[in-house]
């Protein structure tokens, strides 16, 4: 199995631009998680799904940042409009229910100019 | 509301010392994860302990679980530069999402 895929490995982006971040999880899982890295927050929980369902968004941190799920092999992170405080790594996870954790993909380190 | 508490935050040490790196959780739980974090990587899974009293090694790293103090420890036995990473913790909230620690930043120093 190729793992949690996720593109780009990179972006730089202007304030202002749309960023689409994009993740396949491993084939099989049933949750998907989206997190947000940065040195001052940590890791931090924006959304996730399960059986493509979003379950809970709460840490998604304003109305700019949307997430979707079309099927079981594809989510999508999206930032409209993006701004310089957004710059951060994103990871995305997935899971099968009820076993051993989490598998991380390699991540999107966002720069917004 | 599950929390997650690690300590310490940050540590740095000499090549060839032991040290233990405590993860505190908040409710009642009885699985705990423990992910690993190169400096520019993503995380990667170490240790998954399902029960009270579970126990894993690998390495000079050994986790332990005590689910009755809500309380798991990863233990470094004479440390090496290459252990040097930054350590989550992680336990679990309902049937899918885990909530993280802070991460402890480990240094290992020659």
């Amino acid at each position: 199995d190729a793992g949690v895929i996720q593109s780009p490995r990179h972006e730089v982006t202007e304030m202002g631009q749309e960023v689409t971040l994009r993740c396949k999880p491993i084939s099989g899982h049933n949750s998907l998680f989206w997190y947000r890295q940065t040195m001052m927050r940590g890791l931090e929980l924006l959304i996730y799904f399960n059986n493509n369902v979003p379950i809970d968004d709460s840490g998604m941190p304003e109305d700019r940042f949307s997430a979707k799920m079309p099927n079981a092999s594809f989510s999508t992170l999206k930032i409209q409009p993006s701004e310089p405080r957004d710059s951060a790594v994103y990871f995305c996870a997935s899971s099968l229910t009820g076993t051993t954790g989490y598998t991380f993909g390699s991540g999107t380190r966002l720069t917004v100019v | 509301e599950l929390k997650v508490e690690q300590n310490p935050l940050f540590l740095s040490m000499q090549e060839g010392k032991n040290y233990t790196i405590y993860c505190n959780y908040s409710t009642t739980s009885d699985r705990l994860y423990w992910y690993r974090q190169d400096p520019g990587k993503s995380l990667e899974s170490l240790f998954v302990l399902l029960s009270n009293g579970a126990v894993k090694q690998e390495g000079r790293l050994m986790a332990s679980l005590d689910t009755k103090a809500r309380l798991s420890t990863l233990h470094i036995t004479a440390a090496v530069h290459d252990l040097s990473a930054t350590y989550f913790c992680a336990a679990p909230q309902g049937a899918q999402k885990l909530v993280f620690g802070q991460g402890t930043r480990l240094t290992i120093n020659p």
